[in-house]
Formats: structure tokens, C-alpha cells, sequence
């Protein structure tokens, strides 16, 4: 089973700085017959089920505003927000999809 | 507008069984595997189990495998998840999910509370 590890569990930002989440995975997540890596990124706010924000390591979904980005190859990737704004106050999710699936811990990203 | 919604969930004493329903709206449900994954309260998310468009193939976690089944019913744009032999860890709300063949899930139901105490 692929573990995957976020670092670090919580982080306070101040509002319009840059918030930077760190995910390893403990083997590749590239999917070498489709030159991916499947890796996806997802927010989660109190009460509320997950919402996809990056898939493919990098590709943001359609509706997600560009102040985020992931990035990041192999076994070590990134989710960056780029002006932190008050609603992106929640949780935020790693989860590989390689045989089966696994998602990271969680890291919650507050305002300071 | 794509629609998943579950239903099943409520209070079980150790040892019980429970299904869980997923019922699917808005989009080719026989053209997407399927699958279920949980939260335990205050806790991060756990991916429980898949399943092939088709049925064919189905995928589960370690600390299920065995006690849970997933199916579907095409012809009901439905999934299931048949759980046995319930657990205290098993307390969670279950949402059901479609697997994109991206490796993520854009689609997600509200979730179900599955509760496991005597």
C-alpha cells in the first residue's frame, strides 16, 4: 500500500500571503502509460464532502480559481495557494490512484 | 446537474450489518467505476472500496476486506455497500463517489452517518 504523508499537519497564513502544502508519497505515483501522475489535490470545508481542486498533479479542474497550482513529480508534490483568501479556510487532501487509493492525512490551513 | 445521494446510514451494535445505497443522477452512471470512501468523525478520509463500470472487478481497502461488499445495479444507476460484522472504527459518514479516469473523483454525494456502538 502507497502511504501518502502531508506536511505539515496545520498552517496560519495571513490573508493574501502564500500558503504551500507538501505531499510524499512513499513509491511513484507515475502511471507510466499515460505519462501521469496520479495524484490528485482536494479542499474540504466543515460539513461539506471533498471538492477536486488538481488532478494529474497539476491540471487544475475547470471552476477552481488559478490562485492555486500543484506541482511536483514521482514520489513529492505540492499544492500552492498563491494569495490565501478567506474562504479557503479548510482542509486539504492528497490522494494518489495507483491500484488502489490512498489519501494524505489532511493539512488545515488557517488565517493568522 | 449530477446528483449522488446515499442513504442506509443510522445507529448498528457491534457485529451488525447495514447497506448503504448510492443513487446516481446527471450523468452515464454505466460509463464510471464507482466508489466509497468514509470519515471517521474529526478524522481524515479513508478510501473504502471500487468498483468497475461493469461490476467485473472490485478493489478494497485491508481493514474491510472480507467483512464489506460493494455492488451495483446498472439498470438503477445505484451503487451498495453491503457492510458485516460492523466495528466501532467502522463509525464514519460514507459518501460514494465517481472514479475519473484522471485517478480523482469530481463527483461526491453529502454522505451517510454510520454509527457502530451498543
Amino acid at each position: 500500500e502507497i502511504v501518502m504523508t502531508q506536511s505539515p499537519d496545520s498552517l496560519a497564513v495571513s490573508l493574501g500571503e502564500r500558503a504551500t502544502i507538501n505531499c510524499k508519497s512513499s513509491q511513484s505515483v507515475f502511471h507510466s502509460p499515460i505519462n501521469k501522475n496520479l495524484l490528485a489535490w482536494y479542499q474540504q470545508k466543515p460539513g461539506q464532502p471533498p471538492k477536486l481542486l488538481i488532478y494529474w498533479a497539476s491540471t487544475r479542474e475547470s471552476g477552481v480559481p488559478d490562485r492555486f497550482s500543484g506541482s511536483g513529480s514521482g514520489t513529492d508534490f505540492t499544492l500552492t495557494i498563491s494569495s490565501l483568501q478567506a474562504e479557503d479556510v479548510a482542509v486539504y487532501y492528497c490522494q494518489h490512484y495507483l491500484g488502489t487509493v490512498t489519501f494524505g492525512q489532511g493539512t488545515k490551513v488557517e488565517i493568522k | 446537474e449530477v446528483h449522488l445521494v446515499e442513504s442506509g446510514g443510522g445507529l448498528v451494535q457491534p457485529g451488525g450489518s447495514l447497506r448503504l445505497s448510492c443513487a446516481a443522477s446527471g450523468f452515464t452512471f454505466s460509463d464510471f467505476w464507482m466508489s466509497w470512501v468514509r470519515q471517521a468523525p474529526g478524522r481524515g478520509l479513508e478510501w473504502v472500496a471500487n468498483i468497475k463500470e461493469d461490476g467485473s472487478a472490485k478493489t478494497y481497502v485491508d481493514s474491510v476486506r472480507g467483512r464489506f461488499t460493494i455492488s451495483r445495479d446498472n439498470s438503477k444507476n445505484s451503487v451498495y455497500l453491503q457492510m458485516n460484522s460492523l466495528r466501532a472504527e467502522d463509525t464514519a459518514v460514507y459518501y460514494c463517489a465517481s472514479d475519473r479516469p484522471t485517478g480523482s473523483y469530481d463527483r461526491w454525494g453529502q454522505g451517510t452517518l454510520v454509527t457502530v456502538s451498543s
